[in-house]
C-alpha cells in the first residue's frame, strides 16, 4: 500500500514564474491537505480539497490555488512566485471529517531565485 | 484562529535521560492533539496522539498529557536515545476536522 506520493522532490524556480506541485493520497484516503513549512518553522495550512472542492483555508494569498482531482489526487499551483515562497511544501491526506490521523508526503523542497 | 504555542525551541539531554516537550492552544473547541516527529529532510512522521476524552496516553517510552481546563498538553520521552533525536511538532485540531495547528517545533538532540 503506496503512502502519500509527492512529487517533484525538488524544484527550483525563478522570481515571477508560476509552479505545480502534485500529491496522490494514500489508499482509502479523499482528503487533501496542503502544508507550506518555511526552514525552522511549523507546517502552516494552505487549504484543503475534499469532493473536489476547497473547503477550508489557511491564511494564504489568492496566488495559491489548488485542484482536486476524481482520484483523489491533488495539485497546488502558485503564481507569481516570489522569494519568500521557497520552503518544503507538505501535502497530508486524510479521511474528511473523521479526525482520522492525517498521512503525510515527503514533500516537494521549492527554491526561488 | 487556533494558535499553537511550543516550548523549548531547543532541548539537549544525555542518553537514558527524559525528556519533556510542553504546547499549550488556544482554541477550547480543539480535541485532538497529535504529535509528529521529523528528521532531517524526511516528511513528518505521527508518533503518539491524544484526544480530548483522555488525560493521558502511552506507547512504550513515549506518553501524552492533556489539561484541557488549563489548554496544554505535553510530550514525555522516557530512556532517550540518540536516534530520538529530531525536530519534534505539537498540532492540535478540532473535532471532524482534519486540518492541523502546528507549533513551531522543538530541535532535541540526545547525546550518546
Amino acid at each position: 500500500d503506496a503512502g502519500v506520493t509527492q512529487s517533484p522532490t525538488h524544484l527550483i524556480k525563478t522570481r515571477g514564474q508560476q509552479v505545480t506541485l502534485r500529491c496522490s493520497p494514500k489508499s482509502g484516503h479523499d482528503t487533501v491537505s496542503w502544508y507550506q513549512q518555511a526552514l525552522g518553522q511549523g507546517p502552516q495550512f494552505i487549504f484543503q480539497y475534499y469532493e473536489e472542492e476547497e473547503r477550508q483555508r489557511g491564511n494564504f494569498p489568492d496566488r495559491f490555488s489548488g485542484h482536486q482531482f476524481p482520484n483523489y489526487s491533488s495539485e497546488l499551483n502558485v503564481n507569481a512566485l516570489l522569494l519568500g515562497d521557497s520552503a518544503l511544501y507538505l501535502c497530508a491526506s486524510s479521511l474528511y471529517r473523521t479526525g482520522i490521523e492525517a498521512f503525510f508526503g515527503q514533500g516537494t523542497r521549492l527554491t526561488v531565485v | 484562529g487556533e494558535n499553537v504555542e511550543q516550548h523549548p525551541s531547543t532541548l539537549s539531554v544525555q542518553e537514558g535521560d527524559s525528556a519533556v516537550i510542553k504546547c499549550t492552544y488556544s482554541d477550547s473547541a480543539s480535541n485532538y492533539f497529535p504529535w509528529y516527529k521529523q528528521e532531517l529532510g524526511k516528511r513528518p512522521q505521527l508518533i503518539i496522539d491524544i484526544r480530548s476524552n483522555v488525560g493521558e496516553k502511552k506507547d512504550q517510552r513515549i506518553a501524552v498529557t492533556l489539561n484541557k481546563t488549563a489548554k496544554h498538553f505535553s510530550l514525555h520521552i522516557t530512556e532517550t536515545q540518540p536516534e530520538d533525536s529530531a525536530v519534534y511538532f505539537c498540532a492540535a485540531s478540532k473535532a471532524g476536522y482534519s486540518t492541523l495547528t502546528f507549533g513551531k517545533g522543538t530541535m532535541l538532540l540526545v547525546s550518546p
